[in-house]
């Protein structure tokens, strides 16, 4: 079955730390990979997507992402954290023939300690 | 370009009303998805339209919802004798035919009480 994995339902950093997010898909096909972020009431926001070719990619606001295929894992990483990076973060897998359809983790809120 | 829109953003509403969302996506997108959040999960899929065509449709869409794009462009999303169950953030999404990202609306908050 396809499915989206984020194992930490909520994560707390200190500002200025560095932050992973971490993301286990299992897909069939080759997958199309996504990083939304959501504030709270609001809509999502993409961070960075990954469709092939170097497997480290870079996004807004400073985070990247690196797609292991091996780990079927795609985590979100950030070297150094603001305050404004706190909110709800979604991984999301999706066909290449179907961009808008897409699967999403549950999703891993993150705080940020002053 | 102002991205996607949805109407309204919060709606309260007694169970066993019939309520309609509206979405109006990015002008050049000719697909628009549907999809549902509740509370602490992630957004899950509905449906689908390429251009005023249906192509897909979840089996979380019950027979009391239903999904409309008569002239390609907007969409409306009704759920008819709506049920708490049916508390939820609905979220519309557009792409482009053969496009690679999906861009979100702010979502139209749902409250059955």
């Amino acid at each position: 079955a396809q499915s989206v994995t984020q194992p930490d339902i909520h994560i707390t950093v200190s500002e200025g730390a560095s932050l992973e997010l971490r993301c286990n898909y299992s897909y069939g096909a080759t997958p199309y990979l996504f990083w939304y972020v959501q504030s709270p009431g609001q809509g999502l926001q993409l961070l960075l997507k990954y469709f092939s070719g170097d497997t480290l990619v870079q996004g807004i606001k400073g985070f990247e992402a690196e797609f292991k295929r091996s780990q079927s894992s795609f985590n979100l990483r950030k070297p150094s954290v603001h305050w404004s990076d706190a909110a709800e973060y979604f991984c999301a897998v999706g066909d290449r023939n179907q961009g808008g359809k897409l699967i999403f983790g549950q999703g891993t809120e993150l705080s940020v300690k002053p | 370009d102002t991205g996607v829109s949805q109407d309204p953003r919060h709606k309260i509403t007694k169970r066993g009303q019939n309520v309609t969302f509206r979405c109006d996506p990015i002008s050049e997108h000719n697909r628009l998805y549907w999809y549902r959040q509740t509370l602490g999960q992630g957004p899950e899929f509905l449906t689908y339209f390429q251009n005023e065509a249906q192509l897909e449709k979840s089996r979380l869409l019950s027979d009391r919802f239903s999904a409309e794009r008569p002239k390609g462009s907007f969409s409306t999303l009704e759920i008819q004798r709506t049920e708490q169950g049916d508390s939820a953030m609905y979220l519309c999404a557009s792409s482009s035919q053969g496009g690679t990202e999906a861009f979100f609306g702010q979502g139209t908050r749902l409250t059955v009480v």
